[in-house]
């Protein structure tokens, strides 16, 4: 039974560029959610989507954009990538909008340059 | 606003000691707690939660403590183990909300 399934495990952009980043959930989840994690800090929630919609967003600027797809797996985008974005982005499975029994995948980092 | 926090960025302890890490929230509406420990190039794996209406829940080796009119809550680990080395992030969420809150986490280090 596969896990949350992230990728790529490493990135580095250029400032001014995008990037996307992709999620596939564990078996059985309809529920996404993306944190951001900078260094020494805990995750902090950017967004979650359930039903192909975002459904709660946390404090990031719209520079930061998602998508759901019907097989459940996710996307999210980061336009006009600043310094400040280099951090650990984790993905977040559940069944469900509610947090209980939700999965972590094992993340991308994300420098930018 | 950090409102969920740990206080100790680190700990060391002795195998076979006890571990306890602390975490304090401030938003009362927060009714479900967890405990996830994250190794290096790992995402966060859960470990223990703890729902408003228990004020103790067990695992094997991990017992998690809510003191909710403290607004604290503390994960003892006996015996700590050296696999039990990695860091430690305290979460909690509301019954309302859909998101996790997490702390900044705790490095736990045991010693053999």
């Amino acid at each position: 039974d596969a896990g949350v399934t992230q990728s790529p495990t490493h990135l580095i952009k250029t400032r001014g560029q995008q990037v996307t980043l992709r999620c596939s959930p564990k078996s059985g989840h309809d529920t996404v959610s993306w944190y951001q994690q900078a260094l020494g800090q805990g995750p902090q929630f950017i967004f979650q989507y359930y039903e192909e919609e975002e459904r709660q967003r946390g404090n990031f600027p719209d520079r930061f954009s998602g998508h759901q797809f019907p097989n459940y797996s996710s996307e999210l985008n980061v336009n006009a990538l600043l310094l400040g974005d280099s951090a650990l982005y984790l993905c977040a499975s559940s069944l469900g909008v509610r947090t209980e029994g939700s999965t972590f995948g094992s993340g991308t980092r994300l420098t930018v340059v | 606003d950090q409102q969920v926090k740990q206080n100790s960025p680190s700990l060391s302890v002795q195998e076979g000691r006890i571990s306890i890490l602390n975490c304090d929230y401030t938003n009362s509406m927060f009714d479900y707690f967890l405990w996830y420990k994250k190794y290096p190039a790992e995402g966060p794996t859960f470990l223990i939660s703890i729902s408003s209406i228990k004020d103790k829940n067990e695992d094997g080796r991990f017992t998690v403590f809510l003191n909710k009119s403290a607004k604290h809550l503390s994960l003892h680990i006996v015996p700590s183990q050296p696999g039990d080395s990695a860091v430690y992030f305290c979460a909690a969420s509301s019954n309302t909300g859909n998101q996790f809150y997490f702390g900044t986490g705790t490095s736990l280090t045991v010693i053999p």
